[in-house]
């Protein structure tokens, strides 16, 4: 099946040490997204990519970045996480407009 | 700015009962209109979506909603539900425009007792 795959589920990091989350799809959509969820709050969105074009959220803190080498994968780069940097992130893509389908997440736990 | 309302944080109905979980959205213009279903550990789900056409939108799992312009709303319908409908349920509206971002509301725990 087609779908939006996450690595790794669970991630540990320690304080202010780097962290890159992976996301790949087999839709090829060329349009994919990355989603803050912290716990019992609706996902946020960090940032997306159109194409090869990336689009970053005014409130996106700059400690947060983002790799799209191809059009299957996608990264997400935390350069020095904060405790406040705990929490579910979600990838997503979708075919220019239409509805947007999600990975089943990694969650990010700091020491 | 857009944005969504779920004015149910949670719910508890009783399995076999019907349901409805209410979504109003803030939009200048007609929007996208998704709701997605989210278990504990899990990505989200689409349920189903309402872009133009007939304002009942058919889902999975057999859920409905309907759009209701004149009261800003896009409220999800089940007519009896399953214990495995307990999860989280988001309502989202995305703007017709570059990329389809999507704003969520805050979400409505949906519980269901046997």
């Amino acid at each position: 099946d087609a779908m939006v795959i996450q690595n790794p589920r669970y991630q540990v990091t320690q304080f202010g040490k780097p962290v890159t989350l992976s996301c790949s799809q087999t839709l090829n959509h060329n349009v994919m997204y990355w989603y803050q969820q912290k716990s019992s709050q609706a996902p946020k969105l960090l940032f997306h990519y159109y194409d090869k074009d990336f689009n970053n959220e005014a409130d996106t803190p700059d400690n947060f970045q983002s790799r799209r080498p191809n059009t299957s994968f996608c990264f997400l780069d935390i350069r020095s996480p904060g405790l406040g940097d705990a929490a579910m992130y979600l990838c997503a893509t979708s075919r220019d407009q239409g509805p947007q389908h999600f990975g089943d997440g990694t969650r990010l736990s700091i020491l | 700015a857009q944005s969504v309302t779920q004015p149910d944080i949670h719910i508890t109905v009783s399995e076999g009962a019907s349901l409805e979980l209410r979504c109003n959205y803030s939009y200048g213009a007609t929007p996208y209109l998704f709701w997605y279903v989210q278990s504990p550990g899990q990505g989200l789900q689409l349920l189903l979506k309402y872009f133009s056409g007939d304002t009942l939108v058919q889902g999975i799992k057999g859920f409905e909603a309907e759009f209701k312009r004149s009261q800003s709303s896009f409220n999800l319908r089940k007519p009896s539900v399953h214990w495995s409908d307990a999860a989280e349920y988001f309502c989202a509206v995305g703007p017709m425009e570059y990329g389809n971002k999507l704003v969520f509301g805050a979400g409505t725990i949906l519980r269901v007792k046997s």
